[in-house]
């Protein structure tokens, strides 16, 4: 079955310090894979996603196939990063986004 | 706002009953993605509509349907209530419907069934 898991419910890290947000999925095939972020009284918006190989605020992820994760990093964390992130994968490029449970990352002062 | 708008914000109803909610897209946007958010399941890929015409779906229940009409908003029908369909209700539009259209989301719509 195709899912996404992200096993933190909470992570709370100390401004400055290095944030690794965990994600892994099942999908047999070539996986599309996303993060999602929400800021506090914000709307869910796209943080990015894997095809773009881009960073943004910072943060980069990489797909490793064999361990199926794409875990999201930032080497320095900021208390603005604070805010719920979701992992996302779109198995066969259908559209249909399959949602991690979400980590809420709580960046300390 | 030009953003994705959800209507209502919040819905309180009892079990057996009905609801609609709606969702205006970006301006522009044609496709309109429909997810639910419950507690123990996170968000869930419901149905999306391209142009008036559903294109995905998901695991969407026979109870619930949802359409999108010729000024590209979209509805969806919720029937015959369930306290287990408490949840929060999210729509989404992008302008196409290729995987590298971003989807972007609306607040969502917080509906409780007692």
């Amino acid at each position: 079955a195709q899912r996404v898991t992200q096993p933190e419910k909470l992570l709370s890290v100390f401004k400055g310090a290095p944030v690794e947000l965990k994600c892994n999925y099942s999908y047999s095939g070539s996986p599309e894979l996303f993060w999602y972020v929400q800021y506090s009284r914000q709307r869910l918006q796209l943080l990015l996603r894997h095809i773009s190989r881009e960073s943004i605020k910072g943060f980069t992820a990489d797909l490793n196939k064999g361990e199926t994760s794409f875990h999201l990093k930032k080497p320095f964390a900021q208390e603005e990063d604070s805010a719920m992130y979701y992992c996302a994968l779109d198995p066969g490029a259908t559209n249909k986004l399959i949602f991690g449970t979400g980590t809420l990352l709580a960046v300390q002062p | 706002d030009s953003g994705v708008t959800q209507t209502p914000k919040h819905l309180i109803t009892a079990t057996g009953q009905r609801v609609t909610l709606r969702c205006s897209p970006r301006s522009g946007d044609l496709s309109v993605y429909w997810y639910q958010q419950s507690l123990d399941q996170g968000l869930q890929f419901l149905i999306q509509y391209y142009n008036g015409e559903e294109r995905a779906k998901g695991n969407i229940l026979e109870r619930f349907s949802a359409q999108q009409f010729p000024d590209l908003h979209s509805e969806l029908n919720l029937s015959s209530l369930e306290l287990g369909d408490s949840a929060l209700y999210f729509c989404a539009s992008s302008p196409g419907q290729d995987l590298y259209n971003e989807q972007f989301f609306g607040p969502g719509t917080r509906l409780t069934v007692l």
